[in-house]
């Protein structure tokens, strides 16, 4: 079975500084991952998503990530932070069939001033 | 702005009540999510739709029942809930079921209160 392992509940960070949320995952499949964002009081927004093309794969607002296929990994960065980046990330993995994301259990960014 | 929306924005309920959500998407997906979120906890999944029927119930409770009247609305009728099933209700469409190749598109959520 496909799990999501997101190291660090809460990552607190100063603007300007660099921006590392990191995200395992369990596939016996080449997996779909995804990094999603849910800002305070709205619905989850997709980051990006690595689907096998590229393994550095860019996002949106700065944010990238990197399929690490030998330690099973796909963390998120950004060079600097910014205070609009305060939110949840959710880092997901997509079942083979049936659409199903199996989601970790989120990392709260903190930026602060 | 979220390309979908979902109505109302806030709901409070009694136990007794019976209230619907509202979803709607106009991108032409063919397939609509229900999912379920715990404060300070990943979205749980409720229902999928696929061209309108449905084809996934992560074993929901009856008291929760999913709608698709057509492609582009998704209805969650609500009745006889209970406290613990105060959360955000969010409805998600994507262009197919096979979420590696269409990413979901949330709408903002319906927060949820059964008093």
């Amino acid at each position: 079975a496909q799990s999501v392992t997101q190291l660090g509940s809460h990552v607190s960070v100063s603007e300007g500084a660099l921006v590392l949320l990191r995200c395992n995952y369990s596939s016996s499949v080449p997996p779909y991952l995804f990094w999603y964002v849910q800002y305070p009081n709205q619905g989850l927004q997709l980051l990006l998503k690595y689907t096998s093309a590229a393994t550095l794969v860019k996002g949106i607002n700065g944010f990238e990530a990197e399929f690490k296929k030998s330690e099973t990994s796909f963390h998120l960065t950004k060079p600097s932070a910014h205070m609009r980046d305060a939110a949840e990330y959710f880092c997901a993995v997509s079942e083979s069939q049936g659409g199903k994301l199996i989601f970790g259990q989120g990392t709260e960014l903190s930026v602060k001033p | 702005d979220t390309e979908v929306t979902q109505t109302p924005k806030h709901l409070v309920m009694g136990m007794t009540n019976k209230k619907s959500l509202k979803c709607e998407q106009h991108m032409g997906h063919r397939a609509m999510y229900w999912y379920k979120q715990k404060a300070k906890k990943p979205p749980e999944l409720m229902f999928v739709y696929s061209y309108e029927k449905l084809s996934i119930n992560e074993s929901v409770p009856s008291r929760f029942s999913p709608e698709c009247p057509n492609s582009s609305l998704l209805n969650l009728h609500l009745h006889a809930l209970q406290p613990e099933d105060s959360a955000l209700y969010l409805c998600a469409s994507s262009q197919e079921v096979n979420g590696y190749n269409s990413p979901l598109h949330f709408g903002n959520g319906t927060r949820l209160t059964v008093t």
